[in-house]
């Protein structure tokens, strides 16, 4: 049974750095084909895709945010981690990890379905 | 950088039809995923690849996608569906979600 878990501090203040762990169970990020992204969701908004992390470690971020994320995996622990630099309140947002399932197709994987999400974890900002 | 539009909401009456959309410049020319998101829930997984469901997804949720248009279609809907509904799709390496659409059913 795959499951995510995210943790992390529930309030930060404008302009510091946030940290994310998603602790996940039922798979392995050695897996071909496996990733783990992060979403997340302003209250009352729509899901906003941020970053995503393959077995092979390549990264993608979000084109707007890239220059504030960083994605990294602990395989020996089953942990992705997300950092986010210069936090503003317009950051306040639930953050979802999620598997990610991948097809493969012409010789390359293909990102699919967000297939299992975690339960998702309140970050506020505010000072 | 790509867009995904769904209509805010979407009204349904227990039993009939509900359709929500999902439109996109050359959107049929990429998959399509679906995720059903009920208050204070995470999101759930309902279509994948355009027109696939995964198991435990009731038979009543498919999916198509052609032109500049997706489609989630509800058959016999029933009131566990009201949720939110996103649609989804990559645009290279970057996920894109839509804005979502609220299903009501009356």
């Amino acid at each position: 049974q795959v499951t995510l878990k995210e943790s992390g501090p529930t309030l930060v203040k404008p302009t510091q750095t946030l940290t994310l762990t998603c602790t996940f169970s039922g798979f392995s990020l050695t897996t071909s084909g496996v990733a783990v992204g992060w979403i997340r969701q302003p209250p009352g908004k729509a899901l906003d895709w941020l970053a995503l992390i393959y077995w092979d470690d390549y990264k993608h971020y979000s084109p707007s945010l890239k220059n504030r994320l960083t994605i990294t995996k602990d395989t020996s622990k089953n942990q992705v981690v997300l950092t986010m630099t210069n936090m503003d309140p317009v950051d306040t947002a639930t953050y979802y990890c999620a598997h990610l399932t991948s097809y493969y197709e012409n010789s390359s994987y293909y990102p699919d379905a967000f297939d299992i999400w975690g339960q998702g974890t309140m970050v506020t900002v505010s000072s | 950088s790509y867009e995904l539009t769904q209509p805010p909401s979407v009204s349904v009456s227990p039993r009939q039809t509900a359709s929500i959309t999902c439109s996109g410049d050359k959107l049929g020319d990429k998959y399509v995923w679906w995720y059903q998101q009920k208050p204070g829930q995470s999101p759930v997984l309902v279509i994948y690849q355009n027109t696939k469901r995964p198991s435990g997804i009731p038979e009543r949720f498919s999916g198509s996608n052609s032109g500049n248009t997706a489609t989630l279609t509800i058959s016999g809907t029933q009131a566990m569906d009201e949720a939110d509904y996103y649609c989804q799709t990559w645009d290279s390496t970057t996920g894109i979600f839509g804005g979502g659409t609220k299903l009501t059913v009356l």
